[in-house]
Parts: C-alpha cells; structure tokens; sequence
C-alpha cells in the first residue's frame, strides 16, 4: 500500500517564484492537512480538510492556499515564496476525528524539503 | 494558549539502559494525546492514542501512560533501532481536526 504519496521530494526556489506541492492518499481517509516542520518548532498546521469540498485554516496560512481537488488528493500552492517558508512540509490524512479511536491516528507522507533562496 | 512541551530534547542512552520521555500539556478540554515516533528523512509514524488520565499502552519496549498534566513515554532496555525523534501531540475536544505537537526529543541508543 502507498499510504500517503507527496511530490515533490526535493525543491529549491528562488524568492518571488511559485510552486505546488502535491499530495496523495489511497486510504480512502476524509480529512487531510498540510503541516511544516522548523528546527525547535515541532510541526505546525498550515491548513486542512475535513471532507472533500471544505478547507480551513491551521495555525500558520499565511503565503499558502490549498486545493482539494476530490477525495484522494490536496494540493498546497505557494504563490510568491519567501526564504520564511524554507521548511519540511508534510501531509497527512484520517479518517474522521472525533469518530472513534480507530479513526482518530494521522498517517503522514515522507516530506517535502523545500529552500526558498 | 494550548502548550505540549516535550524534555529533554535530546536524550543518549546506553543499550539496555531504560529511561522516560516527558510531554506536558495545557489543553482546554483533551480528546486525546498521540506519541508518533519520526525516522530521520521520513514522516511520523503513530504509536500510541491515550484518552484519560490511567490509561497505558504498550507496544514491545516501549510504554505511554498518561496523567491529567502529562505523558510520559517508557523505554525498557532499549536497542539501537529505537533511535528516532519521539513526538506528542494533543487533540481538543473543540476543534477536534487539529492535532497540536511538541518539539519532540531525539533519543539516541549507543550500542
């Protein structure tokens, strides 16, 4: 099984330049959510889905918009880096918090390295 | 404000030596508190769930239990393959989408 599939692996910016990091999950999972992760910061939220057709805001959106484009995939688009947003970016799906134990754990992708120059 | 911090940072032990991971929290309202365990390069991987205050999971060395303050996460005789950042985090009851993490501590087993 792939789990949670993320691409890029790797990618260098320069200031000012656009991207889109993609995300994929085969697990059938409701909810999804983009976090990034900084040296001593622990991983943050950037922004998430509960079901397809909805999206909110975590703790850090600034510079960031989201796409979910339909059950399996949700996308985060960078319109204008900045070195602030050098980070590992992770995204992860569930089932349905608040439904259940079984439904409760976050399964995670392998990251995206991201340098904004 | 919602707070989860992990001690020590970093932590080097000898294999075989047992020790615990802290996780702290001030949450209004806890659903529950995750351990994940994170390889480097790699993403989360879950451990443990924890819902109310006595409850303890085991899962071969490794043991969490939980309190109403925090959560500590045992290793018994560890080996070198438990080397990895152990990370906590905490679901609300309001807001139940968001999981909130610690920094994390980075065990490390010399052998």
């Amino acid at each position: 099984n792939a789990g949670v599939t993320q691409t890029p692996k790797f990618q260098v910016l320069k200031t000012g330049q656009s991207m889109t990091l993609q995300c994929a999950q085969d697990m059938n999972h409701n909810s999804m959510y983009w976090y990034r992760q900084d040296p001593g910061m622990g991983l943050r939220l950037i922004y998430y889905s509960a079901s397809e057709g909805t999206t909110d805001k975590g703790e850090v959106p600034n510079g960031y918009n989201v796409s979910r484009l339909n059950k399996r995939e949700f996308s985060l688009r960078l319109e204008s880096a900045a070195p602030s947003q050098t980070s590992v970016y992770f995204c992860a799906s569930s089932s349905t918090p608040g439904q259940g134990a079984t439904n409760e754990k976050l399964f995670f992708g392998s990251g995206t390295q991201l340098s904004v120059l | 404000e919602d707070q989860v911090t992990q001690s020590p940072e970093a932590l080097r032990l000898q294999e075989g030596e047992s020790s615990s991971l802290n996780c702290s929290y001030t949450v209004s309202g806890l659903r529950g508190l995750f351990w994940y365990r994170q390889d480097p390069g790699k993403g989360p991987e879950f451990l443990f769930t924890l819902y109310s205050a006595g409850e303890e999971k085991e899962k071969e060395r490794l043991k969490a239990t939980l309190t109403k303050k925090e959560s500590f996460l045992h290793i018994t005789a560890p080996k070198p393959e438990d080397s990895a950042t152990y990370l906590c985090a905490v679901r609300k009851i309001q807001g139940a989408q968001k999981l909130v993490f610690g920094q994390g501590t980075r065990l490390t087993i010399n052998p």
